[in-house]
């Protein structure tokens, strides 16, 4: 199975600075076809987990366009530009590249 | 608008059965491909099953491959997960999450339900 390594596993920011998570697989997440299906995900307290990113870098609809992924491989990045106080929760990274799908542990991002 | 409503949830002994359902409106169900995520208390995200919009192929977790049956119904727009053989290990919350329409091997998640808790317990 193909490991997603998080880290940090929490992260305290001050509100309106900005927040930078990575992500990290066991193996490349490149498929035949060329795409990387690397998804990020927001679990806020209480609610279902909500799509942020898609292939890296695709912002869903509604996403603010605070929140950006990066990378390439077997590295990849979530960063928010500028920390809201509506952006605490969870963060998981999942790659859909490889069955079975696989997430990482999470990232618990908290207001200072 | 797009929703999945789960249902089926509850207390359930260890070596029970439970089957949960999930109810998709707003679009076109037969289209999709359809999964089922579990999370654990306090715990993260764990990929449970697929289903794809042809009813082949379908996967499953090591961790319960020969205990569980995901199953849908395009009729009733309706995706099914018989649980048998639960274990206290099963405890968790379940969520149903869409796949957009294409290739197995492609976008995921697009969608999540809002989740039903499964709890095995003596």
């Amino acid at each position: 199975d193909v490991v997603m390594t998080q880290s940090p596993l929490s992260l305290p920011v001050t509100l309106g600075q900005p927040a930078s998570i990575s992500c990290r697989s066991s193996q490349s997440l490149v498929y035949s076809d060329g795409n990387t299906y690397l998804n990020w995900f927001q679990q806020r307290p209480g609610q279902s987990p909500r799509r942020l990113i898609y292939k890296v870098s695709n912002r869903d609809p509604g996403v603010p366009d605070r929140f950006s992924g990066s990378g390439s491989g077997t590295d990849f990045t979530l960063k928010i530009s500028r920390v809201e106080a509506e952006d605490v929760g969870v963060y998981y990274c999942m790659q859909g590249t490889r069955w079975p799908r696989t997430f990482g542990q999470g990232t618990k991002v908290e207001i200072k | 608008e797009v929703q999945l409503v789960e249902s089926g949830g509850g207390l359930v002994q260890p070596g029970g059965s439970l089957t949960l359902s999930c109810a998709a409106s707003g679009f076109t169900f037969s289209s999709y491909s359809y999964n089922w995520v579990r999370q654990a208390p306090g715990k993260g995200l764990e990929w449970v099953s697929y289903i794809s919009s042809s009813s082949s192929p379908i996967y499953y977790a090591d961790s319960v491959k020969g205990r569980f049956t995901i199953s849908r119904d395009n009729a009733k727009s309706s995706l099914f997960l018989q649980m048998n053989s639960l274990r206290d290990e099963d405890t968790a919350v379940y969520y149903c999450a869409r796949d957009p329409p294409g290739a197995v091997i492609g976008v995921s998640f697009d969608y999540w339900g809002q989740g039903t808790l499964v709890t095995v317990s003596s």
